[in-house]
């Protein structure tokens, strides 16, 4: 049981490129997230699924895009890579969500630098 | 390893004492509190978590103390081992996807 894991660990990308990263949890959730972790600040949400093939908008979801095709993955994308989207990105993924709230569980993160 | 939080506030702490992490939480309507520990070059990894009907819940070395009449939050840790040196942040939700999380407390366990 690995939990949830992210690749890659590390990426260097010059603005314009463009990436994905991978997250995948054996928990079998139906919630999982992408998150942003910035100095100074507490963790922001990215993006959110609450199911295999749903996904919504976050607090921060500008220049990114998801995909949630199997329920075990969710994809994060950038299109066209700015300085701005340095940062630490985290992957969680939770049993449930709302009424019946559950631990979110993180992944290891991911260490973007834009140049 | 990387540190993600460069000016955090900083709790030192004798090893073998008992350390108290603060958090303040900012909405009202927030009925489930989570305090995480993270380590240099990890993710965060739960450590307690609390609902607004209690006031207190304890785990293996922690307690976790609500007050909800001035928002505030504290984690405890009894017999301070090196081992739990780390950034230690709480998080904050009202029964949707949204957690707030906090920025965090640096502990520093003095051998």
């Amino acid at each position: 049981n690995a939990g949830v894991t992210q690749t890659p660990k590390f990426r260097v990308l010059k603005t314009g490129q463009s990436m994905t990263l991978l997250c995948a949890q054996d928990m079998n959730h139906e919630y999982m997230y992408w998150y942003r972790q910035d100095p100074g600040m507490g963790l922001r949400l990215i993006h959110y699924s609450v199911g295999e093939g749903t996904t919504a908008k976050g607090e921060v979801p500008d220049g990114y895009n998801v995909s949630r095709l199997k329920k075990q993955n969710f994809l994060l994308g950038l299109e066209s890579a700015a300085p701005s989207q340095t940062s630490v990105y985290f992957c969680a993924s939770s049993y449930s969500m709302g009424r019946r709230r559950d631990t979110q569980y993180f992944g290891p993160g991911t260490r973007l630098t834009v140049l | 390893g990387e540190s993600v939080g460069l000016h955090l506030p900083t709790l030192s702490v004798q090893e073998g004492d008992n350390s108290i992490i603060n958090c303040a939480y900012s909405n009202s309507a927030s009925d489930y509190f989570i305090w995480y520990k993270q380590e240099s070059g990890k993710g965060p990894q739960f450590i307690i978590d609390i609902r607004s009907n209690m006031d207190k819940r304890q785990g293996q070395r922690v307690t976790v103390l609500l007050n909800k009449t001035v928002k505030h939050l504290s984690l405890q840790i009894a017999a301070t081992q090196p081992g739990d040196s780390a950034v230690y942040f709480c998080a904050e939700n009202e029964g949707t996807y949204k957690y707030i999380f906090g920025t965090g407390t640096r502990l520093k366990v003095l051998a």
